[in-house]
């Protein structure tokens, strides 16, 4: 089945730090690749999604590249902010058939001033 | 525009007792699903729905229902809570699936 594996947090930075989250993803087809951000006492927002190999999403400053030969889709950013402190997941989703989002544990980033 | 709209935000329940999670979208989307989220376990899918009239099980089915009468509508069922069902759940849908999923806000459920 399809599984989506992401490093344990927390991660805990200073501001203006390089940020990476490391997401590797287990799936029997094509999938779409998603992260997704949770602030503190709201739902899950869209960051940003990969539909296929060597795409690049990115968002607000973040990035991540769909890696099918690593099966990887890594979370980057330059040079995190306070604001940037949240829950992230990983997920992805089959691009054919009808299969909802499969999602790993989340990592729990705090930036620090 | 409302998008994913949950309710209750807020549940105590005591064990035994039912009650219906409810959740709407505004957009039009074929596919909505429910999650559960607990600490160190990150989402886990319950059930699913890829359009009016169908729905799935997912990876923690038990102790829930859902039914999909309408394209808007996806309420969750819980038929006797106990309290390893005290969680926040989340009600997702997406016009594809593959191209991202909109989420409402969650319901905070806490089964004594």
């Amino acid at each position: 089945g399809n599984s989506v594996t992401q490093m344990e947090g927390p991660v805990t930075l200073s501001e203006e730090a390089f940020l990476t989250i490391n997401c590797t993803y287990t799936a029997t087809g094509y999938p779409s690749l998603f992260w997704y951000v949770q602030y503190p006492g709201e739902g899950l927002q869209l960051l940003l999604k990969a539909t296929k190999a060597d795409d690049k999403g990115s968002n607000k400053g973040f990035e991540a590249t769909y890696r099918k030969e690593t099966t990887s889709f890594h979370l980057e950013k330059g040079s995190v902010q306070v604001s940037d402190s949240a829950v992230y997941f990983c997920a992805l989703s089959e691009l054919a058939g009808n299969t909802p989002l499969v999602f790993g544990k989340g990592t729990r980033l705090s930036v620090i001033a | 525009n409302a998008g994913v709209t949950q309710t209750p935000k807020f549940q105590v329940l005591k064990t035994g007792q039912s009650m219906t999670l409810q959740c709407a979208q505004d957009m039009n989307h074929e596919y909505m699903s429910w999650y559960r989220q607990d600490p160190g376990m990150g989402l886990r899918l319950i059930h699913y729905s890829v359009g009016a009239g169908i729905t799935d099980q997912g990876e923690v089915p038990n102790g829930y229902n859902v039914s999909r009468s309408t394209t808007e509508d996806f309420p969750l069922r819980l038929l006797s809570a106990a309290p390893s069902q005290t969680s926040v759940y989340f009600c997702a849908s997406s016009s594809t699936g593959a191209y991202g999923y909109t989420f409402g806000s969650g319901t905070r459920l806490t089964v004594v």
